[in-house]
């Protein structure tokens, strides 16, 4: 199974930051990849898919990159209401492996 | 409007068996493979199985292989999880979800494997 190394698992930052989250596939897997964002009691929301197709109705703060082994996503200026846990997803091939996460917290 | 309700969680022991249903609405779901994902209490997402559009192929993780098997009903819109062999750490939410421009997610239901 293709291994998604997520990066950092958590980070403080405040209202205004710039914030960005990596994913390394332990393969290439094109561009066959997402990104959600959860918060606490609900379920995951996809922000941005084929690595950075925004999806309809998230703000155009939220951002995506790369392709092959190597993605990025960022948030220009970080809102309140975007602390959150963030997850990336390779469906490039099955079984599909989310990373490991990370924790968008308030400095 | 897309919509995707799992039903089916609850309590269960060890070794038993639980059988989640997912109802649609909104699209045309004989189109579209659909998903199974968990989370654990407190833990990350788990992809968990898939079978496509026409039911005629599934995929699982290795987690799960051997002891769940997921099957759909394009009759009824329905896609489901049958799970046996339960073990404490497939204590989780269970989403089903559906893949069009990213996954998107039903509210969950919540199987716990306790004695």
């Amino acid at each position: 199974a293709i291994q998604m190394t997520q990066s950092p698992s958590s980070l403080s930052a405040s209202v205004g930051d710039r914030v960005t989250i990596t994913c390394r596939a332990s393969q290439g897997i094109r561009n066959d990849l997402s990104w959600y964002q959860q918060k606490p009691g609900q379920a995951p929301k996809v922000l941005i898919y084929d690595a950075s197709s925004l999806e309809s109705g998230v703000p155009s703060r939220f951002s995506g990159s790369g392709s092959g082994t190597d993605f990025t996503l960022t948030i220009s200026s970080l809102q309140p209401e975007d602390f959150a846990t963030y997850y990336c997803l390779q469906d490039y091939n099955y079984p599909w492996t989310f990373g490991q996460g990370t924790k968008v917290e308030s400095k | 409007q897309v919509q995707l309700v799992e039903s089916g969680g609850g309590v269960v022991q060890p070794g038993r068996s639980l059988r989640l249903s997912c109802a649609v609405s909104g699209f045309t779901f004989s189109s579209y493979a659909m998903h199974w994902v968990r989370q654990a209490p407190g833990k990350g997402l788990e992809w968990v199985a898939v079978v496509l559009y026409d039911g005629s192929n599934k995929f699982y993780a290795d987690s799960v292989k051997g002891r769940f098997t997921i099957s759909r009903d394009n009759s009824k819109n329905t896609v489901y999880l049958q799970m046996n062999s339960l073990r404490p750490e497939d204590t989780a939410a269970y989403y089903c979800a559906r893949y069009s421009r990213g996954l998107l997610w039903g509210r969950g239901t919540l199987v716990t494997v306790s004695s």
